[in-house]
């Protein structure tokens, strides 16, 4: 069965500090990687997506892939109250239509 | 730029009666996914439109789950028969290039 592992957390960063949220998969077929944040109550928004090895920077948001270690991460700089929210790591399925497999979230909480 | 709009936003029903969700996705996107989330858990893919052609569905769409794109723009989603197991958020995609899925704001399915 595909999978998407995340650690649940809460991961707890002081403000100013950078989160670094971590995502393994199993599928090696995957071949594109997003990172979405859901607020509580609320859908899922698309931050950052990586398709090749290595690092892909955003403004402060850097995703990484490592396709041998079947590894993406997403790092926060500068992290802020409002980053706090469950951040969704998702592949895609190498079927040809891209439906996404999600893992369970990480929970980042970001104090003041 | 009108995003991906769902209605109802929220639903309660009583176990047994069928209830039907409907997205409207971006104006271009011909691409459109139902995914369903549970507290604690990612979403979860369900079904795969192109156009009016449902190409996908998961094994987790019962046969009382039934989808429809008429035409190639909004899409519906009915639950017959309804069930408690059926209580979640029942998010609509809809993507240009099949890759960015940009999700809908949920309808929360309460089933009593």
């Amino acid at each position: 069965q595909k999978e998407v592992e995340q650690n649940s957390g809460p991961l707890s960063v002081p403000e100013g500090a950078i989160a670094s949220l971590n995502c393994t998969y199993s599928d090696r077929g995957s071949q594109s990687f997003f990172w979405y944040r859901q607020y509580s109550g609320k859908s899922p928004e698309l931050i950052m997506f990586i398709y090749s090895n290595g690092d892909k920077e955003d403004g402060r948001f850097t995703a990484q892939l490592n396709k041998a270690s079947q590894y993406v991460s997403l790092l926060i700089r500068d992290s802020q109250p409002s980053d706090s929210a469950t951040y969704l790591c998702a592949g895609d399925a190498y079927s040809g239509y891209s439906t996404l497999t999600f893992g369970k979230g990480t929970m980042l909480l970001v104090s003041p | 730029d009108t995003g991906v709009s769902q209605n109802p936003r929220h639903k309660i029903t009583k176990r047994g009666q069928n209830v039907t969700f409907r997205c409207d996705p971006i104006s271009e996107h011909n691409r459109l996914y139902w995914y369903r989330q549970t507290l604690g858990q990612g979403p979860e893919f369900l079904t795969y439109f192109q156009n009016e052609a449902q190409l996908e569905k998961s094994r987790l769409l019962s046969d009382r789950f039934s989808a429809e794109r008429p035409k190639g723009s909004f899409s519906t989603l009915e639950i017959q028969r309804t069930e408690q197991g059926d209580s979640a958020m029942y998010l609509c995609a809809s993507s240009l290039t099949g890759s960015e899925q940009y999700f809908g704001p949920g309808t929360r399915l309460t089933v009593t």
